[in-house]
């Protein structure tokens, strides 16, 4: 089945950028995305991206997409204590209906 | 706001009990699905349901059972609970024509089985 992997922890000063990494096995893939879970709570999504396209900027987000090696990176520009938090990647597969997550990535920010 | 509302943030049940743990969603949404999150492990797929009355097992279903009656409704039920199944569940729904939203999630269930 698909398999998708992300680093367990990831710590950044505050003002710095962070790029958090994903890789996925499914080259199917349709769409995917990122999700954000904050203490306690559920997953907002956060961005996603098609998987005909490279890159999409959102803000201080930007999503890259490198489907020959089946990479994702999330880049997270001038990186607020606020941004600490669980970052999930996630892929859609299985003719469109159902998302497998990676093992999710804490991002800590440090003022 | 689209939504998807879990019944309870926090639970303690005892062991040996039957807990129902409550989902519903306002987006009139085909797919919906239970997961459950401990530390390290990320996201398991428990149950999810593809339209009312029907179910599919998710990658860990032992030891739960879930209900689709309605379509806005999923529960999940914990048969008689067990200290391992002490966890945070999450609820998620999405719709057959969403196309690129994936998943909406609800707040999360903290459940303790003492």
């Amino acid at each position: 089945g698909e398999d998708v992997e992300q680093s367990l922890f990831l710590s950044v000063r505050e003002g710095d950028s962070s790029v958090i990494n994903c890789t996925y096995t499914d080259s199917s893939s349709t769409y995917l995305y990122w999700y954000k879970q904050e203490p306690g709570a559920g997953l907002q999504l956060l961005t996603y991206i098609f998987s005909n396209m490279d890159m999409k900027q959102d803000q201080r987000l930007t999503v890259l997409l490198n489907k020959k090696d089946k990479h994702l990176s999330l880049r997270i520009a001038d990186t607020q204590t606020g941004d600490s938090a669980i970052y999930f990647c996630a892929d859609l597969y299985n003719a469109g209906n159902m998302l497998t997550f990676g093992g999710g990535t804490r991002l800590m920010v440090k003022p | 706001d689209v939504k998807v509302t879990q019944s309870s943030r926090y639970l303690v049940k005892r062991t040996g009990e039957k807990v129902f743990l409550e989902c519903v969603q306002d987006m009139d949404h085909e797919n919906m699905f239970w997961y459950r999150q401990d530390p390290g492990l990320g996201l398991r797929l428990i149950y999810f349901s593809y339209d009312v009355k029907m179910k599919e097992k998710g990658d860990i279903p032992e030891g739960y059972s879930v209900s689709r009656e309605k379509k806005e409704r999923f529960s999940l039920i914990l048969e008689s609970a067990s200290t391992n199944q002490t966890s945070m569940y999450l609820c998620a729904s999405r719709g057959t024509l969403t196309g690129s939203y994936g998943y909406t999630f609800g707040s999360g269930t903290r459940l303790t089985v003492v």
